[in-house]
């Protein structure tokens, strides 16, 4: 069964520094979203993407964060300079149609540690 | 503001018996309704899904009923096995002022089965 694959599987960074979260999703998915987990805490949603732009972002998507789709697989975010509250579980997610056409498909996530 | 919340945040069965896991939702516009399992270390997976114009749906082992009138959701999971031990997150599908549709989350419930 097809899969989205998330990479790397955890990554510790200095507090200040760019991480770039790396993401394939399903490859004949259309819409891509990135999500937040606070360890213990619920799903948080930061922003879809869908036809080469963002469609949505969330308050918590705010100009340190960025996503690109370089090349016809591949779906990133980018934190600029990291703060230790971006210490999270980030979630990748792809859809065959938007958020109320069907399921969302999930990665097992990166987790992420600012230091 | 618009929420999606779980009522009991564990809940403990015993090996064979049937769980009900339950949900409520403050945006009487949803009209797209997912339930996810999230074990230890992984992201969410998909078990099921339902619309705003349905009252129940089953699937293996599992159904979804939803109560628009008192804008409830549950998930109910028959014959349940050692691997059902997770946390499952309802999610609603839900159009915030100004925005696109986006998947909003419930907080969880830590269900774990007993043998």
């Amino acid at each position: 069964e097809p899969e989205v694959t998330q990479t790397p599987s955890h990554q510790v960074t200095q507090m200040g520094q760019e991480v770039i979260l790396r993401c394939v999703p399903i490859s004949n998915h259309l819409y891509f979203y990135w999500y937040r987990q606070i360890l213990g805490q619920k799903v948080e949603f930061l922003v879809s993407f869908y036809n080469n732009e963002i469609s949505e972002k969330s308050e918590i998507f705010d100009d340190q964060f960025s996503v690109e789709r370089p090349d016809g697989s591949n779906f990133t975010l980018k934190i600029r300079s990291t703060k230790l509250e971006d210490s999270a579980m980030y979630f990748c997610a792809s859809s065959e149609a938007g958020s109320r056409g069907g399921p969302q498909h999930f990665g097992d996530g990166t987790r992420l540690s600012i230091l | 503001g618009e929420s999606v919340g779980l009522h009991l945040p564990t809940l403990s069965v015993q090996e064979g018996d049937n769980s009900i896991i339950n949900c409520a939702y403050s945006n009487s516009a949803s009209d797209y309704f997912i339930w996810y399992k999230q074990e230890s270390g992984k992201g969410p997976q998909f078990i099921i899904d339902i619309r705003s114009n349905m009252d129940k749906r089953q699937g293996q082992r599992v159904t979804v009923l939803l109560n628009k009138t008192v804008k409830h959701l549950s998930l109910q999971i028959a014959a349940t096995q050692p691997g059902d031990s997770a946390v499952y997150f309802c999610a609603e599908s839900t159009h915030l002022m100004d925005s696109n549709y986006q998947l909003i989350w419930g907080a969880g419930t830590k269900l774990i089965i007993k043998p």
